[in-house]
């Protein structure tokens, strides 16, 4: 089962580079989103998308694009990196439902380094 | 969004139970409470939820108090590989609870 993958797994850029971390699920979830997690502190939400056409910013959206094509897909791009966003990004997904205590699933992480 | 208040760390010994207590003082009445755990270099995996009842499963026991103000994930037997740290979560289940919101968790140690 294939679950959340993402891509790449680990990846090195200089600053003010751009790069687009691929984040793609089979399981037909409607809802996507993006975390980050900083050295030794917890996940915090980048962006998140509710359905095909439809993301929305989450806690820290500054320096981060996201656009949701089809139901599969849900990128990540850093148009510009910066040292600040040397960190390790989820993506996680999870069907929509009423009252149904929806499981997360999260992908394995992208560890990005901003030299 | 309503937030959870959970101890930065714990210690416990390998074979032994382990409560871990999460506070949750403005919990809304569609608010789910969801335990999840992140193993090193790991994404975080589900581990149990419940609204109102406790709940068992294979993996932990959940316990709930009355007025749901606060809650206690239970693993019954500590081993090496419950080193993680722990997750507790509110999800809006009347929104879909698609904002959801992680807290910097509890890490748990667990000594041989």
């Amino acid at each position: 089962n294939a679950g959340v993958t993402q891509t790449p797994k680990f990846q090195v850029l200089k600053t003010g580079q751009s790069m687009t971390l691929q984040c793609a699920q089979d399981m037909n979830h409607e809802y996507m989103s993006w975390y980050r997690q900083d050295p030794g502190m917890g996940l915090r939400l980048i962006h998140y998308s509710v359905g095909a056409g439809i993301t929305d910013q989450g806690e820290v959206p500054n320096g981060y694009n996201v656009s949701r094509s089809t139901t599969e897909d849900f990128p990540l791009r850093l148009l510009s990196a910066a040292p600040s966003q040397t960190s390790v990004y989820f993506c996680a997904s999870s069907r929509r439902g009423l009252y149904s205590g929806n499981t997360i699933y999260f992908g394995e992480g992208s560890w990005l380094t901003v030299v | 969004d309503a937030k959870t208040t959970q101890p930065n760390s714990m210690e416990s010994n390998e074979e032994e139970p382990v409560h871990l207590p999460c506070n949750h003082s403005t919990i809304s009445g569609t608010d789910y409470i969801h335990w999840y755990r992140q193993l090193p270099s790991q994404g975080p995996e589900y581990v149990i939820h419940g609204l109102t009842s406790n709940v068992n499963n294979r993996m932990a026991s959940l316990a709930i108090a009355e007025d749901r103000k606060s809650s206690t994930l239970i693993l019954h037997r500590a081993t090496l590989r419950d080193a993680a740290v722990y997750y507790c979560i509110l999800r809006d289940e009347n929104t879909g609870g698609f904002k959801t919101i992680f807290g910097a968790g509890t890490r748990l140690f667990v000594k041989a």
